[in-house]
C-alpha cells in the first residue's frame, strides 16, 4: 500500500511565523503535491513537483514557498504565516506511469493565531 | 479555470438505501476519479475511470465515466454507516500536468 505520511496532525503558530509541512511518501513516486483544503472551496492545489528540485506553482502559490531536496519528500514553507492561511494542508503523491491517481496523506491542520 | 460541479452538495439517507451522486462540467476531461475523504483524514481513491462509458466497480460502489467526457456518476449500494463522510470527484484534462480539479464534495450521513 502507498504510505503518505505528514509531519504533524495539529499546528498552531503565530502570525509571523515561518512554519515547514513536511510530505514523505514510501512508494518512489516522482509527482508530489500540496494541496490546501478549506469549506465552500474544495481542494486548491498550491505547488506540486514532478522531479527532485523541481517545482511548478498550482493554482494559488501565493504566500508559500517548497523544496524538493529528495525524491521521497516534499516541503510546504509559509515565510510568514498569516491568519488567512489557516487551513487543513493535504500532500499527495503519484508515478509518472499511472499519474492521476495522487494518493494523500493524513492532512495537517494549521492554525495561525 | 475548469470547473466541476458536484451534486448533491449533502445527503441524508437510511442504512440499507442506496446513494447517487454526480459530477458535471463544461470542459472535456480524460480521467474521472472518485475519493472518499472520513471527518480529519485525508481522501483515499476509491475508483479511477480512463475511458469514457466506462464502468467501474469496487464492492457496493460503482461509478461511470459519462460517454460526453463531461460527466461522472457514483453509485453506493446498500448503504452502511460507515459510508460516512464526504465524497469527491476530481477530472484530468489533457496536457495539464498532471494536476487534477477536484469538485467540492459531497456530505453523506447514513442514519443506522
Amino acid at each position: 500500500d502507498v504510505k503518505v505520511t505528514q509531519s504533524s496532525r495539529y499546528l498552531v503558530k503565530r502570525t509571523g511565523e515561518k512554519v515547514f509541512l513536511e510530505c514523505v511518501q514510501d512508494m518512489d513516486h516522482e509527482n508530489m503535491f500540496w494541496y490546501r483544503q478549506d469549506p465552500g472551496l474544495g481542494l486548491r492545489l498550491i505547488y506540486f513537483s514532478y522531479d527532485v528540485k523541481m517545482k511548478e506553482k498550482g493554482d494559488i502559490p501565493e504566500g508559500y514557498s517548497v523544496s524538493r531536496e529528495k525524491k521521497e519528500r516534499f516541503s510546504l514553507i509559509l515565510e510568514s504565516a498569516s491568519t488567512n492561511q489557516t487551513s487543513m494542508y493535504l500532500c499527495a503523491s503519484t508515478w509518472t506511469g499511472s499519474a492521476y491517481e495522487q494518493y494523500f496523506g493524513p492532512g495537517t491542520r494549521l492554525t495561525v493565531t | 479555470g475548469q470547473q466541476l460541479n458536484q451534486s448533491p452538495q449533502s445527503m441524508f439517507i437510511q442504512e440499507g438505501e442506496d446513494v447517487s451522486m454526480n459530477c458535471t462540467s463544461s470542459s472535456i476531461f480524460n480521467t474521472w476519479l472518485w475519493y472518499k475523504q472520513d471527518p480529519g483524514e485525508g481522501p483515499v481513491l476509491l475508483i479511477a475511470l480512463y475511458k469514457a462509458g466506462e464502468l467501474t466497480s469496487n464492492g457496493r460502489l460503482t461509478a461511470q465515466f459519462g460517454i460526453t467526457r463531461k460527466d461522472s456518476f457514483l453509485n453506493i449500494s446498500a448503504s452502511i454507516p460507515s459510508d460516512v463522510g464526504i465524497y469527491f470527484c476530481a477530472g484530468q484534462s489533457g496536457g495539464s500536468n498532471y494536476k487534477l480539479t477536484f469538485g467540492k464534495g459531497t456530505l453523506l450521513t447514513v442514519n443506522p
